[in-house]
């Protein structure tokens, strides 16, 4: 019962560089999100996926991009990183009327 | 004005108190609401969930609901260092299938012995 898996967990980028982070669940969630948390700021939405074949914008989308491969699936790309992106990235599944559940995070350094 | 408010803390409580953290909202629309617990560098638990007013209750926790005020609020009884962490508190409203979570910046408990 692995709940929500995102690869990788901790990652160092050069400024420029492109990366993807992946989030599986297996839990058979219609929706998926992707957030950051900084220190002081909570958990704010980057990205969400509704349902399957659906992304929208969250609060902070600039510099990010998603596919929602499949149901289980929910990738965030950056595709030139940059030192403000440094951040701690968790992905989260939900279904409706319920919790959302977390992945354990992923922590990326831009330097 | 954020959407959901919280005391940063850091709350400091005498093991065995009551730790009592608060959160306020401004979408009237919101329809659940949770209370994470988050200890450092790992993610976010569900402590538990408040969808009416009024209180409910689980284990040494309870959580607090006024959708009049806008206000919900979670008490840790008997307090533990083991509980010492980050609390975050999260509204919902959900349209169809999915829900907008909206999170607060959290407060930190700290569990002196």
């Amino acid at each position: 019962n692995a709940g929500v898996t995102q690869t990788p967990k901790f990652q160092v980028l050069k400024t420029g560089q492109s990366m993807t982070l992946q989030c599986a669940q297996d839990m058979n969630h219609n929706s998926m999100y992707w957030y950051r948390q900084d220190p002081g700021m909570g958990l704010r939405l980057i990205y969400y996926s509704a349902s399957e074949g659906t992304t929208d914008k969250g609060e902070v989308p600039n510099g990010y991009n998603v596919s929602r491969l499949n149901k289980r699936e929910f990738s965030l790309r950056l595709e030139s990183a940059a030192p403000s992106q440094t951040s701690v990235y968790f992905c989260a599944s939900y279904r409706a009327n319920t919790e959302a559940f977390f992945g354990q995070g992923t922590r990326l350094t831009v330097v | 004005q954020k959407e959901v408010e919280q005391n940063s803390g850091p709350l400091s409580v005498p093991e065995g108190a009551i730790a009592s953290l608060n959160c306020t909202y401004s979408d009237r629309g919101s329809q659940s609401f949770f209370w994470y617990r988050q200890y450092s560098g790992k993610s976010p638990e569900l402590i538990m969930f408040i969808y009416s007013n009024g209180d409910k209750e689980d284990g040494r926790f309870t959580a607090q609901l006024n959708k009049a005020s806008q206000y919900v609020s979670l008490l840790i009884r008997d307090s533990q260092p083991s509980d010492s962490a980050t609390y975050l508190c999260a509204v919902n409203r959900w349209d169809d299938s999915w829900g907008k979570f909206q999170f607060g910046a959290g407060t930190q408990v700290v569990v002196t012995p």
